[in-house]
This record gives structure tokens, C-alpha cells and sequence, in this order.
């Protein structure tokens, strides 16, 4: 089983409709959790980190649920300019690696 | 401020040559990453720099890759007798520490042909 994995995707959604991806992560020793955006042909940027309990940071909700091993991204209102591929990153306790997930391909269409 | 910094930003070879792909991180950030990553793949984990000393190269391919921090600011990556699966895009990222988020460079993009 992978460290890290995501739906591919990609998830086709209009303009104004909010969309969740999750993550799920196998190890339990997982320690820190963040979303990173990358736009095709760029490298990835942080969109948020993600806290134990919750954070928004305006149309985006992060959220962490231990007991289920996965991290959660809402987009509220979606934009075109949402349109990217999201990667959920962690890293575990003993270890320095930030593991990356494959990505979620987000198209959001007119 | 400045942000990382990756040269040269496309870097084509032959198959066999030797490459060099340098990274300069942001100011002050002790902790320095190299990762690969492929088309439609998440970026890979190769080498991880805490200062000068190479704390964990566990995602290092093979031998014909190594990596150098000799200061603890600037760091190469080195391909020897490259090979055309070492084509990809090559991320660097440094980080204030354990925890803290990575900041990527705009990477290299090397073709083996």
C-alpha cells in the first residue's frame, strides 16, 4: 500500500460548485499534513497547511481526521483559476521526508 | 525576499554524459530536499540536507547519483552516465525545519536523449 494516496482525478466541475478531495496517508505515526497546489509545468506551492482541528483559509477548509488516517480539501465557489492539480503532503515522526501523494487534477469549466 | 533558485532550468544530454543540477535555497533555511518528479507522478523524495551533512539519501535511485551541500547553503546534484529514464523534472526545496512547509524552486527539467 502506498504512503499516500489520491484519486487522480480528473474532477470536472463548473464554475461555482464546490468540490472535496481527500488523502489518505498509511502510517499513524503521520505528524504534519499540507496541501500544495501545482500548476501544469510549475513547481508545486503551498496552499495550506493542515491543523488537528481544521483550518479555512477563505473558499479552502482543510481538514485532518486521525482515526480514518486522511486529510480533506473543500473548495467553497469554485474559480477557473481553481483549476490545478492539489497535492496532500505529510511527514511522519523519526523521519525528515515530506512524502507527496500522486495529485488530484481539478478542472473547473465555464 | 528571494526565493529558491534552480539552475539551469532545462538541461539536455546526451545518454553516458555527466550533469550537475544546482540549487540555492532561500536564507536561512537549514533544511534542504531534492526531489524528481516524472509526468502525471508526485514529487519523489531523493536527498535531504540538515546543514552541510546528507541526513537521509535513502531515495537516492542508485550510485550514479550524489549530492553535495558543502556549506550548507548551495547544493548540486549529480547524474553520472545518465541514463534516458533520468529524464525528468528535478525539485529543490528548503524549509526552516522539521514540520515546516517546503518551498520549491521552479526545478530543472533534464532530458536524457
Amino acid at each position: 500500500r502506498k504512503e499516500v494516496e489520491q484519486d487522480p482525478g480528473p474532477f470536472n466541475v463548473p464554475e461555482g460548485a464546490t468540490v472535496a478531495f481527500n488523502c489518505t496517508y498509511s502510517n499513524s505515526a503521520s505528524q504534519s499534513f499540507f496541501w500544495y497546489r501545482q500548476d501544469c509545468r510549475k513547481e508545486p506551492k503551498l496552499l495550506m497547511s493542515v491543523y488537528s482541528s481544521g483550518n479555512e483559509d477563505g473558499r479552502f477548509t482543510a481538514q485532518l481526521n486521525r482515526a480514518s488516517q486522511y486529510i480533506s480539501l473543500l473548495i467553497r465557489d469554485s474559480k477557473l483559476s481553481d483549476s490545478a492539480t492539489y497535492l496532500c503532503v505529510i511527514t511522519t515522526s523519526g523521519t525528515y521526508k515530506y512524502i507527496f501523494g500522486t495529485g488530484t487534477r481539478l478542472k473547473v469549466l465555464a | 525576499g528571494a526565493g529558491v533558485s534552480q539552475t539551469p532550468s532545462n538541461k539536455v544530454t546526451e545518454k553516458g554524459k555527466y550533469v550537475e543540477l544546482r540549487c540555492d535555497p532561500i536564507s536561512g533555511h537549514t533544511a534542504l530536499y531534492w526531489y524528481r518528479q516524472s509526468l502525471g507522478q508526485g514529487p519523489e523524495f531523493l536527498i535531504y540536507f540538515q546543514g552541510t551533512g546528507a541526513a537521509d539519501d535513502s531515495g537516492l535511485p542508485n550510485d550514479r547519483f550524489f549530492a553535495v551541500r558543502p556549506e550548507g547553503s548551495v547544493s548540486t546534484l549529480k547524474i553520472q552516465r545518465t541514463e534516458r529514464g533520468d529524464s525528468a523534472v528535478y525539485l529543490c526545496a528548503s524549509s526552516l525545519g522539521q514540520k515546516s512547509p517546503l518551498h520549491f524552486g521552479n526545478g530543472t527539467r533534464l532530458t536524457v536523449t
